[in-house]
């Protein structure tokens, strides 16, 4: 069974740029979260999207947006980025009503 | 707002050795933790996870605990293996406010041969 897959696993931007990043759910998974990790903050939860609508919302600005498509595939973009946004960005899905989470590998973005 | 601390932040053990790692949350009102293993420059490997209902449990040479009431959390680990080396994370869910989930800031493990 294929696990959760992040694309691209690495990412090179400059300030005022936009990225967007793309999630891959294990199959039959239908939740969806993104999450930030940098060393000085450690790991914060940006949201979590479930049947194509977002759920939760951690303390981000609004230039962290996110969708759910119907496949449950999930992208998160980031619009003017900042050199603050350089950081791992991680995905994890879960088959609702389960609580475990199961991580990808994390898309990597510097931001010059 | 839910806080949550992980003591120590690095740990240094000899192969064989079995430790503890502790966490701690200040909000009382979660639905469940979670610990995590991570790899340098990996995602996240899920261990355990303890519905809030639940005081613990186990996995081959892990087990975590959970006291609800004292804000507190552990993952012991028998007979450790240099394999164990990573950095271990533990989140919590709150059950309210969104549902939100918490990370800690880790503890680096170091197993040596």
């Amino acid at each position: 069974k294929a696990g959760v897959t992040q694309t691209p696993r690495y990412l090179i931007k400059t300030r005022g740029q936009q990225v967007t990043l793309s999630c891959s759910p294990i199959s039959g998974h239908r939740s969806v979260s993104w999450y930030q990790q940098t060393p000085g903050q450690g790991l914060q939860f940006l949201f979590e999207y479930f049947s194509e609508t977002q759920r939760n919302k951690g303390n981000f600005p609004g230039r962290f947006s996110g969708r759910q498509f119907s496949n449950s595939r999930s992208e998160m973009n980031v619009s003017t980025l900042e050199l603050g946004d350089s950081a791992l960005y991680l995905c994890a899905s879960r088959r609702v009503p389960q609580e475990t989470q199961y991580f990808g590998p994390g898309t990597r973005l510097l931001v010059l | 707002k839910q806080e949550v601390t992980q003591i120590p932040a690095a740990l240094s053990v000899p192969e064989g050795e079995n430790l503890v790692l502790n966490c701690s949350f200040t909000d009382s009102a979660i639905y469940n933790l979670q610990w995590f293993r991570q790899d340098p420059g990996k995602g996240l490997t899920s261990l355990l996870l303890i519905q809030s209902s639940q005081r613990e449990q186990t996995s081959g040479r892990l087990n975590a605990s959970l006291d609800k009431s004292s804000g507190r959390s552990t993952l012991y680990i028998a007979a450790s293996q240099p394999g164990d080396s990573a950095t271990y994370l533990c989140a919590v869910r709150g059950d309210t406010g969104g549902f939100k989930t918490i990370f800690g800031a880790g503890t680096r493990l170091f197993v040596k041969a």
